[in-house]
């Protein structure tokens, strides 16, 4: 299995603009998380779907964010429009219902808006 | 208060070292403990997990859960150079929401 896969790996913006990560979990994990890592706060939990339906996205700082999972294989965090202050690594992660404890990570978008 | 405390370090020993990692809760509802190690640059991967109470070992990891005191432990003997990382506790109830502790940066000297 190829693991959590993200992309991009890195991306660089002006504030204003919008910006797009996306995330494909594994394969028949059914839960699909995204996390946002700073130096200050560590890793911070943004929103989680449980089979495509958004459950608790009260960890999404404000309306510029939105998050969706049109699909078991594919989920997206946007930002809009985007300020420096969210510059950080941004994580989707995923678990299989059942595994409570096994959370996996992709590698991660590491978000620089000058 | 924050749900999950956890010394941020950073920790520096030499090869060879025993190490102690720490993390308090205030959540007693809490049933699940995991420790992560996540590598420069790369996502948080699971090392260790366990749910109840007392000491489970994996080769030269040992965690340790206190749940009285609200407090778990990750033990690494004779640390290796590759077990330089950033080290987080998590938690959980039954449900889907993991509480993460800011982790705590490790580095073994050869």
């Amino acid at each position: 299995d190829a693991g959590v896969i993200q992309s991009p790996r890195h991306e660089v913006t002006e504030m204003g603009q919008e910006v797009t990560l996306r995330c494909k979990p594994i394969s028949g994990h059914n839960s699909l998380f995204w996390y946002r890592q700073t130096m200050m706060r560590g890793l911070e939990l943004l929103i989680y779907f449980n089979n495509n339906v958004p459950i608790d996205d009260s960890g999404m700082p404000e309306d510029r964010f939105s998050a969706k999972m049109p699909n078991a294989s594919f989920s997206t965090l946007k930002i809009q429009p985007s300020e420096p202050r969210d510059s950080a690594v941004y994580f989707c992660a995923s678990r299989r219902t059942g595994e409570n404890e096994k959370l996996f990570f992709g590698s991660g978008t590491q978000l620089s808006v000058l | 208060q924050k749900e999950v405390e956890q010394d941020p370090g950073p920790l520096s020993v030499p090869e060879g070292a025993i190490v102690s990692l720490n993390c308090t809760y205030s959540n007693s509802a809490f049933q699940y403990f995991m420790w992560y190690r996540q590598y420069s640059r790369k996502g948080p991967e699971l090392l260790m997990y366990t749910y109840s109470s007392g000491n489970k070992e994996d080769g030269r990891f040992t965690a340790q859960v206190d749940k009285s005191s609200k407090y778990i432990s990750l033990f690494i003997r004779d640390s290796q150079p590759s077990d330089s990382a950033t080290y987080l506790c998590a938690m959980k109830q039954a449900g889907n929401q993991f509480y993460f502790g800011t982790g705590t940066s490790l580095t073994v000297i050869p």
